[in-house]
């Protein structure tokens, strides 16, 4: 596709609930982020994918965030047992390179979670 | 680590006229990148401009400026001729030249709220 494509849009979530949030990033691009951005405030860093492998989920918030690359390309970012806290918007972002430092990022739409 | 600090939770400008968003930013690193981002309502982050900080001269795209004061670790974001279409979220970030496990993630300030009245 043309940019980082996100789905779906919007999320409700009974807490509790398990949820999957997908992510199309830009076709050949190497590296792939998951932000969180709580309302009011700028995105936090979540995690970081080179190809398919994740080298750092420093800032998953607990054990009940997990997300995968398995391929690649497509990602997902899972979230178990949701809570009132993890309502925020999901932030996508792919860049062509990797250790390329004049490399820019491309974001997605994001995901609003809203946990009820 | 880097932090990002924006002190303006809104800001508010007439169409046509000049502001300035500000922006301030603490770290050890001697090379790394200062962009800001636009984040209209539909969400989706808008690279506006790019400084390599081991760049002297301030970056310019159109009607957007910055002034880089490298020493003062301040980074300011100028919209000129401002219009309509300006409103929205400015985000203040920073990024490392040294590639990490996180790769080249960006540390975002809080953001501003710009407003754009007729």
């Amino acid at each position: 596709g043309a940019g980082v494509s996100q789905s779906p849009r919007y999320k409700v979530a009974k807490r509790g609930q398990d949820v999957a949030l997908r992510c199309d990033p830009i076709s050949g691009h190497v590296s792939l982020f998951w932000y969180q951005q709580a309302l009011g405030q700028g995105p936090e860093f979540l995690t970081y994918f080179q190809n398919e492998a994740q080298l750092d989920k420093s800032g998953l918030p607990s054990d009940r965030f997990f997300a995968e690359r398995p391929e690649g390309s497509v990602s997902t970012l899972k979230i178990q047992r949701t809570q009132q806290e993890d309502s925020a918007v999901y932030l996508c972002a792919s860049s062509r390179g990797a250790r390329t430092e004049n490399t820019e990022a491309f974001f997605g739409q994001g995901t609003r979670l809203t946990v009820v | 680590a880097q932090t990002v600090t924006q002190s303006q939770p809104e800001m508010s400008v007439q169409e046509a006229e000049t502001v300035t968003l500000s922006c301030t930013y603490d770290t050890s690193e001697s090379d790394y990148y200062l962009f800001w981002y636009k984040q209209p309502p539909s969400r989706q982050m808008i690279l506006v401009i790019r400084q390599e900080a081991y760049k002297q001269q301030n970056a310019t795209e159109n009607r957007f400026s910055v002034n880089f004061q490298k020493a003062a670790k301040s980074f300011s974001l100028k919209i000129s001729d401002s219009q309509l279409g300006d409103a929205a979220m400015y985000f203040c970030a920073y990024r490392s030249m040294s590639f990490s496990n996180s790769g080249y993630a960006l540390n975002f300030g809080k953001g501003t709220s710009l407003l754009v009245t007729p």
